[in-house]
């Protein structure tokens, strides 16, 4: 299955600014998800991310506040834009890894906003 | 997709098995059961999945009903590193489909 690494892995960041996340996979992908898990909640995808495309976003998250990048079909950034403290949650990628493994996630970064 | 209902909670002894229950009776035709979990910490890890029969692998085994209305996932010997929430989701495999998660089971192995 693919191998996803996603950076960083934690940080811990001031209201007001922005944090961009980084997810690279060891092998070509058409689509890469990005999804936030609230302190005690299930995932929740916020977008899926095409190359050469803009992203499609889910209801409740918009472009301004959650800007995403697909340069190639390896890697994908996440930015996390003007945070607040309720912008704390862990932040994971994922990729579908085919029929055999189904779909592969990365580690997450847990972000802390104070 | 279809939704799917998960027991919020369930406790195992150490080296027994865990049946772990889930119902997805608006299932359609074309919609996989797939499960996944989520150790404390992690991404979520892939466990199994099926679409009418039962399927097993080196980690699970999955038991599908024969009017697909519900499935149960079976980890034959629970060790203490089993402890996790396990998701449930339904899902047809066109390209591009994303896994809607629900709460899951919280599973905790007891010694």
């Amino acid at each position: 299955s693919a191998v996803i690494s996603q950076k960083p892995s934690r940080d811990i960041c001031q209201r007001g600014t922005s944090l961009t996340i980084q997810c690279q996979v060891d092998s070509q992908v058409t689509m890469m998800f990005w999804y936030r898990q609230q302190p005690g909640q299930s995932l929740t995808l916020i977008a899926t991310a095409n190359q050469g495309s803009e992203a499609t976003y889910e209801s409740g998250f918009v472009i301004d506040k959650f800007p995403i990048s697909r340069p190639n079909l390896t890697f994908s950034t996440l930015t996390v834009s003007n945070m607040s403290p309720e912008d704390s949650s862990i932040y994971l990628c994922s990729v579908d890894s085919g029929t055999n493994y189904g779909y592969t996630f990365g580690s997450g970064t847990r972000l802390t906003v104070v | 997709d279809a939704k799917t209902t998960q027991p919020t909670s369930m406790d195992c002894a150490e080296g027994r098995a865990a049946n772990l229950p889930c119902n997805h009776s608006t299932i359609s035709g074309n919609e996989y059961v797939y499960w996944y979990r989520q150790i404390h910490s992690q991404g979520p890890q892939y466990i199994i999945h099926g679409l009418k029969n039962n399927e097993t692998n080196e980690m699970a085994s999955l038991i599908i009903t024969e009017d697909r209305k519900s499935s149960t996932l079976i980890l034959p010997h629970a060790t203490l590193r089993d402890t996790a929430v396990y998701y449930c989701i339904v899902i047809s495999k066109a390209a591009g489909n994303k896994l809607t998660f629900g709460g899951g089971t919280r599973v905790l192995v007891k010694p």
